[in-house]
């Protein structure tokens, strides 16, 4: 069975500081792993999707990273501001077409 | 070019009723999946639509049931409401180019329920 966890569960940082946000999986077997963010009372953002053959997506000053063998991926926010306030889940997409999801990491930039 | 919605944004219903919540899908999309969201928690796999055939369902018993239409927007039923279907309830539509497992995921803000 599948399990998806994320650490840390919070996070706060000075605005302006790189950061990096963990997401781990138990079973290689993914099609794909996309990161999102929600922020409160909303729905989610898709922000990157990464498919299983590829490593790395970029997007801004984000940039995620997939290790499938490590059953790990990596979102790295660089140049925080105080608009990344959010919470930010990974998902992992299996063979039965699920969404496999972490319970997120909330984060705080603080001005 | 319209995103996902989702009506109604809130509702209130007690324990023992039935509810209905609707999606729209993004233009042009085929695929459709809702997710219940605990708070606190990462969203919970329901079921998903592909052409408007159930072609994937996770751990939740038959009285949730689903529709999609035609035009691809979508229904999630729920009946005999426990007070534990108190969520979130998202839908995220797709387009399923290479086939439903490949294809990025695009959500709506979501339905809060509330049972009491």
């Amino acid at each position: 069975k599948q399990e998806v966890t994320q650490i840390p569960a919070a996070l706060s940082v000075p605005e302006g500081e790189n950061l990096v946000l963990n997401c781990s999986f138990t079973d290689s077997a993914i099609y794909n792993l996309q990161w999102f963010r929600q922020d409160p009372g909303k729905g989610l953002t898709s922000l990157l999707l990464i498919q299983s053959s590829q490593r790395e997506q970029t997007s801004g000053r984000l940039n995620a990273s997939l290790d499938k063998s490590s059953g790990r991926s990596t979102l790295y926010i660089a140049a925080s501001q105080p608009g990344d306030s959010a919470t930010y889940l990974c998902a992992v997409r299996n063979g039965n077409y699920q969404l496999i999801w972490g319970a997120g990491t909330k984060l705080i930039i603080k001005p | 070019e319209t995103g996902v919605t989702q009506s109604p944004t809130h509702l209130i219903k007690t324990r023992g009723q039935q509810v209905t919540l609707r999606c729209s899908s993004q233009s042009g999309h085929n695929t459709v999946s809702w997710y219940q969201q605990a708070l606190g928690q990462g969203p919970q796999f329901i079921f998903q639509y592909y052409r408007e055939e159930e072609n994937g369902r996770g751990n939740f018993p038959p009285r949730f049931s689903g529709l999609q239409f035609p035009n691809y927007s979508s229904e999630l039923n729920v009946n005999a409401l426990e007070l534990d279907d108190s969520a979130l309830y998202l839908c995220a539509s797709s387009l399923a180019k290479q086939g439903p497992r490949y294809n990025e995921q695009f959500f709506g803000p979501g339905t809060r329920l509330t049972v009491l």
